[in-house]
């Protein structure tokens, strides 16, 4: 069954600096990749989607990319701030499966 | 804008007894989840409601019950409560069951069962 797995628990950057979290899976390339936020004690919200024949998609300071040759999508924050600092989940909703979170700190 | 309501938002229980987990969403979504989400494995998908009326298991059915009362309610009942089953549970509900379709979250129900 397709596998998905977000390489890092925990992420710590300065701010102002670029995030960029990793997504991978294991099987068949997936039509679709989200990416939500998760704060703590919330549920998560969804952020962007993206799809197979999209390389990239962008909203505000967030960038997707999608690769299927590596079975890969990062997902970057430019110009990070102390609020961005929450739990971002990845998602293959046809498989109905997410990964389990990377936690970025944002420090100040 | 209350979108996806959870009740209650904790609750502890002894192993062996029963309770209802509430689900409701005000968006006329037509497809509705339940999730549990535990420490470093991410949230698996319990049942789903793709439309009113039908229900299908996920990837961790045993265990639980669902009832998709209307289009607006969706509930999870564990019969017999098991310590494995401590966990924060979610909610969601989207348009329709479609990979292209966002979904809404509620702020989960935390479980302790002892």
């Amino acid at each position: 069954s397709q596998k998905i797995e977000q390489n890092s628990e925990a992420l710590n950057i300065q701010e102002g600096k670029t995030a960029t979290l990793t997504c991978n899976y294991t099987n068949y390339s997936p039509a679709y990749l989200q990416w939500y936020r998760q704060d703590p004690g919330r549920g998560p919200v969804f952020l962007l989607l993206i799809r197979e024949n999209e390389k990239e998609k962008r909203k505000e300071r967030l960038k997707v990319t999608f690769d299927t040759t590596l079975k890969q999508s990062l997902f970057h924050i430019t110009a990070s701030q102390p609020a961005d600092s929450a739990t971002y989940l990845c998602a293959l909703v046809e498989d109905m499966r997410f990964g389990a979170g990377t936690r970025l700190t944002v420090k100040p | 804008n209350a979108g996806v309501t959870q009740t209650p938002k904790f609750q502890v229980l002894k192993t062996g007894q029963s309770m209802t987990l509430q689900c409701a969403q005000d968006m006329n979504h037509n497809s509705m989840y339940w999730y549990r989400q535990d420490p470093g494995m991410g949230l698996r998908l319990i049942y789903y409601s793709a439309s009113e009326g039908t229900t299908d298991k996920g990837e961790v059915p045993n265990g639980y019950n669902v009832s998709r009362l209307n289009k607006r309610e969706f509930s999870l009942r564990l019969e017999s409560a098991a310590p494995s089953q401590t966990s924060v549970y979610f909610c969601a509900s989207s348009p329709r069951d479609s990979p292209n379709q966002p979904q809404h979250f509620g702020d989960g129900t935390r479980l302790s069962i002892l």
